[in-house]
């Protein structure tokens, strides 16, 4: 079976761009978490899409937004970069309420 | 709301000795509790979960974690670890299977030769 896989693996954005975040679902899975992990820390919920709509937010601004795909494949979008958004965003595939199954994630560094 | 607490950030141990990683939890409610394992440069890697049923249960890489409900904790356990073992483990909580799982801020396990 395909497991998760991110793209890109690292990306340098200056403060004030956007940037784009892909993932694509472990086979057999239909929902989608994205996580940020700061340097020393552990993963902080973002989002969760099931069946391509939003069913759960953490405490992240709206310039956090995301979409998931009828394939299941998804994207995590962020606007306005700031320098604290420098982290390691991972996605996280389940089959309804299974455990999570991450991928190696994007280390994103705003400068 | 849940919430997980790591009491150990790191945690350096000589090869072939036992380990206890401990993991302290709150919630109002029953909740599902993980272990993960990131080695470096690597997303998470789920090493064993407690849903319900007999409280001690085993994982993947010899590793081991009771759920002790009265004092909220949930040890991890490795009777002899290898330097192969070293990596950050992450104790994470959840209300169901996997939706909004929280994640403790992870202990570094480091075997030494």
């Amino acid at each position: 079976e395909t497991g998760v896989t991110q793209s890109p693996t690292h990306l340098i954005k200056t403060r004030g761009q956007q940037v784009t975040l892909r993932c694509s679902s472990q086979s057999g899975h239909n929902t989608v978490s994205w996580y940020q992990q700061a340097l020393g820390q552990g993963p902080q919920f973002i989002f969760q899409y099931y069946r391509e709509e939003e069913n759960g937010r953490g405490n992240f601004p709206p310039r956090f937004s995301g979409l998931q795909f009828p394939n299941y494949s998804s994207e995590l979008n962020v606007n306005a970069l700031e320098l604290d958004d420098s982290a390691l965003y991972l996605c996280a595939s389940s089959l309804d309420n299974s455990p999570l199954h991450f991928g190696n994630g994007t280390r994103l560094t705003v400068t | 709301a849940q919430s997980v607490t790591q009491l150990d950030s790191q945690v350096p141990v000589f090869e072939e000795a036992p380990v206890e990683l401990r993991c302290n939890y709150s919630s109002s409610v029953s909740v599902y509790l993980f272990w993960y394992v990131q080695y470096p440069n690597q997303g998470l890697q789920l090493l064993l979960k407690y849903l319900s049923g007999s409280t001690l249960v085993k994982g993947i890489n010899g590793f081991e974690a009771e759920f002790n409900k009265s004092q909220t904790s949930f040890h991890l356990r490795k009777p002899s670890v290898h330097i192969s073992d070293t990596a950050e483990y992450f104790c994470a909580v959840s209300r169901t299977g996997g939706f909004k799982t929280i994640f403790g801020a992870g202990t570094r396990l480091f075997v030494k030769a």
